[in-house]
């Protein structure tokens, strides 16, 4: 099972929306609604944003938004702030002996 | 509120056991619908699941490492450990211990240990 494909990085500017995608195959994200996002700052543990495609957690922003559209899935962080800089994986649960699958990740900038 | 807590050495010698614990608090390792996993992740890269285990002793292991691995859990202590049998320098990471959360189908890290660094080198 291939890692999930996640752009190395992204930035944006406070207050911008800008999206990160994760592409991956029929096999994993295309079949299944089960795409959790991760947030991780440096030197800390990886924090779940978002799990079955949009779904938020108690206490994550309303600023994270997630969907799925085919083999592709991408998270959305609208009002960008300086405490979102950090890198984003994404994950796919993929119903075959490896379990899941993530992204490389993404590294996110606020400028 | 759950936690998760890594212990273990942070130096392994190359061909032995890299054994790794983590203890769960604000809930019960026995709890139905969550599995315990371990996760690590190679430094300055991404994530790599290795594998799962349930209260009951089921087992899921990553086929790349099945071969030299063992995860077992101990519910009287809440606690479950990672064995990681003739280590060489590529096993060296960050360690992190997580819950998934498998209610209803689903399959996510919920909650997650602050990690451990194991080096392996002589």
């Amino acid at each position: 099972q291939s890692a999930l494909t996640q752009p190395a990085s992204v930035s944006g500017s406070p207050g911008q929306s800008l999206t990160i995608s994760c592409t991956g195959t029929s096999s994993d994200v295309g079949s299944f609604n089960l795409v959790s996002w991760y947030q991780q700052h440096p030197g800390k543990a990886p924090k779940l944003m978002i799990y079955e495609v949009s779904k938020r957690p108690s206490g994550v922003s309303n600023r994270f938004s997630g969907s799925k559209s085919g083999n592709t899935a991408s998270l959305t962080i609208s009002g960008l702030q300086a405490e979102d800089e950090a890198v984003y994986y994404c994950c796919s649960y993929t119903g075959s002996s490896t379990f899941v699958v993530f992204g490389g990740g993404t590294k996110l900038t606020v400028l | 509120q759950v936690q998760l807590q890594e212990s273990g050495p942070g130096l392994v010698r190359p061909s032995q056991t890299l054994s790794l614990t983590c203890t769960v608090s604000g809930g019960s390792i026995s709890s139905g619908g969550y599995y315990w996993s371990w996760i690590r992740q190679h430094p300055g890269k991404g994530l790599e699941w290795i594998g799962y285990i349930y209260y009951s002793g089921n087992t899921y292991y990553n086929p790349s490492l099945k071969s030299r691995l063992t995860i077992s859990v101990d519910t009287s202590t809440n606690q479950f450990s990672l064995k990681l049998s003739s280590v060489t320098a590529a096993d060296t990471a960050v360690y992190y211990c997580a819950r998934v959360n498998y209610y209803d189908g689903s399959a996510y890290f919920d909650y997650w240990g602050q990690g451990t660094l194991v080096t392996v080198s002589s």
